[in-house]
């Protein structure tokens, strides 16, 4: 079955430590979506990538580094430079375009 | 800029009862407009969307939404809902051009037996 697989489901580090998250896709979109999600505040985009090799920053980039060297891989590094980076973290992948995006199913970080 | 507002944070509502979540967009170009549902824990599913023709779209579960370009909104509606329907709904638009999508807050409809 195809779909966007993101793990770990929860993850926990200690304050300081970088952490990264994995979503990987086989639904052969082009663009993929890193999103936080914190209560009350909706869905925020970090950041995006639209093809191979090019990826651009969202609205909360600081903090947070992004590579996509594959078109099926999209991992999301969280940098000790995230000042609040306890949240809810769901990728996203479209075929582009105006197309609907299609979720993971998240991954809850908590550092502590 | 595009922006999303959905209206109410949390919609209380009986079993079996009609309910309507709102959504308001601000932009002055064409736009795609979608309505997502995240069940506890979980990513986001499609409930439907609007791209272009008709103004009232069918959507997953029963629910249905009606797109106004004069009043900017893209409300659903559900006429009974059930137990199941208890969940978090975010309204989404993607602007022609980049389509990268905007969320609103999301509207948390809470439903009663």
């Amino acid at each position: 079955d195809g779909g966007i697989t993101q793990s770990p489901k929860y993850l926990f580090r200690k304050e300081g430590q970088n952490v990264t998250l994995s979503c990987e896709q086989n639904l052969n979109h082009d663009a993929m979506y890193w999103y936080r999600q914190d209560p009350g505040q909706g869905l925020r985009l970090i950041y995006y990538s639209q093809i191979v090799n090019d990826f651009q920053k969202g609205d909360i980039a600081e903090g947070y580094s992004v590579s996509r060297e594959k078109k099926e891989s999209f991992p999301l590094t969280v940098t000790s430079a995230q000042k609040n980076p306890t949240a809810f973290y769901l990728c996203a992948s479209s075929i582009g375009g105006f197309a609907e995006a299609f979720f993971g199913q998240g991954t809850r970080l908590t550092v502590v | 800029a595009q922006s999303v507002t959905q209206l109410d944070s949390q919609v209380p509502v009986f079993e079996e009862a009609p309910v309507e979540l709102r959504c308001n967009y601000s932009s002055s170009v064409s736009v795609y407009l979608f309505w997502y549902v995240q069940y506890p824990n979980q990513g986001l599913q499609l409930l439907l969307k609007y791209l272009s023709g008709s103004t009232l779209v069918k959507g997953i579960n029963g629910f249905e939404a009606e797109f106004n370009k004069s009043q900017t909104s893209f409300h659903v509606r559900k006429p009974s809902v059930h137990i199941s329907d208890t969940a978090e709904y975010f309204c989404a638009v993607a602007l022609g051009g980049s389509y990268i999508p905007t969320f609103g807050r999301g509207t948390s409809l809470i439903v009663h037996p």
